[in-house]
C-alpha cells in the first residue's frame, strides 16, 4: 500500500508561478508514472499532466511536470497563472495493478 | 464524438445492488484498459475498478467481493456491478479510459450519482 499526500490549499496572484506538491509514502516516486487532473466545479477531471512530465496536446506549456526522487514526490507547476487555472489538481499513480488518487488541492487564484 | 456515457446510477437502499454502465464511442474500445472513479460531494476523487483489454480485472479493497466490473466489446460497453452498497459507496460515479496502460486516464465521462440510502 502506499499514499499521496497533497497540500489541501494554495493561492497565488494572477500571472505568479506556483507549485503544487505530491509526497508518496510507501513505494518509489520514481518507480510508476505520476499523473496530474485539473477539476473545475461542476465538471470532470482532465489531465494536464502524465508520465511525470508529459503534456496532453491542448494543455498550454504554463504546465509542467516532475518527480523529485530525493523527496519522493512529484510536482505540478503551473507558471503565468489565470483566473481560469483557479480549480482542484489532483496527482494520481499506481502501484501492484492499484491506482490512487492524491487528496487533491484546492487552487486560487486571485 | 470520442466519450464515455455513464448509466444505471440512483437511489437504493443500504444492502441493494445497482449496475452501473459506461457507453464508449468514438474510439476502439477494446484496446483500451478502463476504469471507474467515484467522488463523494465534496471530497476527492477514489479510484475503485479497473478491468483490462484481456479482462484482467484489479478493485479498491473496502469493494473487493462487492463490486464487479466488466466490459463487453462488441457493445463497447463497461459494467460496474454493485452489491451490498454501503452509505459510503455514495458518490458520482465516473467512467475513465487509461491511454496506454500506465494510469493515464484521458478521457472521462460525465459520471453518475448514486446515493445509497433509507
Amino acid at each position: 500500500n502506499f499514499m499521496l499526500t497533497q497540500p489541501h490549499s494554495v493561492s497565488e496572484s494572477p500571472g505568479k508561478t506556483v507549485t503544487i506538491s505530491c509526497t508518496r509514502s510507501g513505494g518509489s516516486i520514481a518507480s510508476n508514472y505520476v499523473q496530474w487532473y485539473q477539476q473545475r466545479p461542476g465538471s470532470s477531471p482532465t489531465t494536464v499532466i502524465y508520465e511525470d512530465n508529459q503534456r496532453p496536446s491542448g494543455v498550454p506549456d504554463r504546465f509542467s511536470g516532475s518527480i523529485d526522487s530525493s523527496s519522493n514526490s512529484a510536482s505540478l507547476t503551473i507558471s503565468g497563472l489565470r483566473t481560469e487555472d483557479e480549480a482542484d489538481y489532483y496527482c494520481q499513480s499506481y502501484d501492484a495493478s492499484t491506482f490512487l488518487f492524491g487528496g487533491g488541492t484546492k487552487l486560487t487564484v486571485l | 464524438e470520442v466519450q464515455l456515457v455513464e448509466s444505471g446510477g440512483g437511489l437504493v437502499q443500504p444492502g441493494g445492488s445497482l449496475r452501473l454502465s459506461c457507453a464508449a464511442s468514438g474510439f476502439t474500445f477494446s484496446s483500451y484498459d478502463m476504469h471507474w472513479v467515484r467522488q463523494a460531494t465534496g471530497k476527492g476523487l477514489e479510484w475503485v475498478s479497473g478491468i483490462g483489454t484481456s479482462d484482467d480485472t484489479y478493485y479498491l479493497g473496502s469493494v473487493k467481493g462487492r463490486f464487479t466490473i466488466s466490459r463487453e466489446n462488441a457493445k463497447n460497453s463497461s459494467y460496474l456491478q454493485m452489491n451490498s452498497l454501503r452509505a459510503g459507496d455514495t458518490a458520482v460515479y465516473y467512467c475513465a479510459r487509461d491511454n496506454g496502460g500506465t494510469g493515464n486516464f484521458d478521457l472521462w465521462g460525465r459520471g453518475t450519482l448514486v446515493s445509497v440510502s433509507s
